[in-house]
């Protein structure tokens, strides 16, 4: 059973664009919804994390967008650049320390 | 300050071997886990561990044993290596934030079963 769903698989998104990742989850428990970015060779590192008691959070270029009745979550990359290429990861658990629980990934490819 | 260390990098096995995958973490991380990624798969969990002499699996633990003696080690070990264990491994340890808990990943170890 996949707990967190990921879409799209890949995304290729003109620099200077916005590129958007959706996730789905199932368990009402889940109250932590991180995103992780991680590039070829390297282990994934934490971009930016959300609770449900906000509905979005802002970090620079990066948002996360959260719909709890909806039970989804999305990151929005804006002005999208080369140096944003690299595989993101939508994660969610419950707290308490319960381990992570990940999506399949999303491979971002930010063209000129 | 290292963070979370990983050895060997790469290693290539034969079908039936067993081997030992290092980590390391110098934080004082209470909590370590141990992923492995395979392609379009994400990062799916093995093992982790909340604390010296404490373990519990994950969603993928077969074929895999881990040990937890020190807050700084969690080796995990491959008895009788198989083609689907062919993988990229990942160990990580975690802290907490306000938000929550960060985890705190190594550069992984490329495993190839033959």
């Amino acid at each position: 059973q996949q707990q967190v769903k990921q879409s799209p698989q890949s995304l290729i998104v003109q620099k200077g664009g916005i590129s958007i990742i959706n996730c789905a989850y199932e368990n009402t428990a889940f109250d932590y919804f991180p995103w992780y970015q991680q590039f070829p060779g390297k282990g994934p590192a934490l971009l930016i994390a959300i609770r449900p008691d906000v509905s979005e959070k802002k970090e620079g270029r990066f948002t996360i967008s959260f719909n709890k009745s909806a039970k989804q979550f999305s990151l929005h990359i804006m002005d999208s650049q080369p140096g944003d290429s690299a595989t993101y990861f939508c994660a969610a658990s419950i707290t308490g320390n319960t381990p992570l629980v990940f999506g399949k990934g999303t491979r971002l490819s930010v063209i000129a | 300050n290292a963070g979370v260390t990983q050895t060997p990098k790469f290693r290539i096995l034969k079908i039936g071997q067993s081997m030992t995958l290092q980590c390391a973490q110098d934080m004082n991380h209470n909590y370590m886990y141990w992923y492995r990624q395979d392609p379009g798969m994400g990062l799916k969990l093995i093992y982790y561990s909340v604390g010296a002499g404490i373990t519990d699996k994950g969603e993928v633990p077969n074929g895999y044993n881990v040990s937890r003696s020190t807050t700084e080690d969690f080796p995990l070990r491959l008895e009788l290596a198989a083609p689907s264990q062919t993988s990229v491994y990942f160990c990580a340890s975690s802290t907490s934030n306000r938000v929550g808990n960060v985890l705190t990943f190594g550069a992984g170890s490329r495993l190839t079963v033959l």
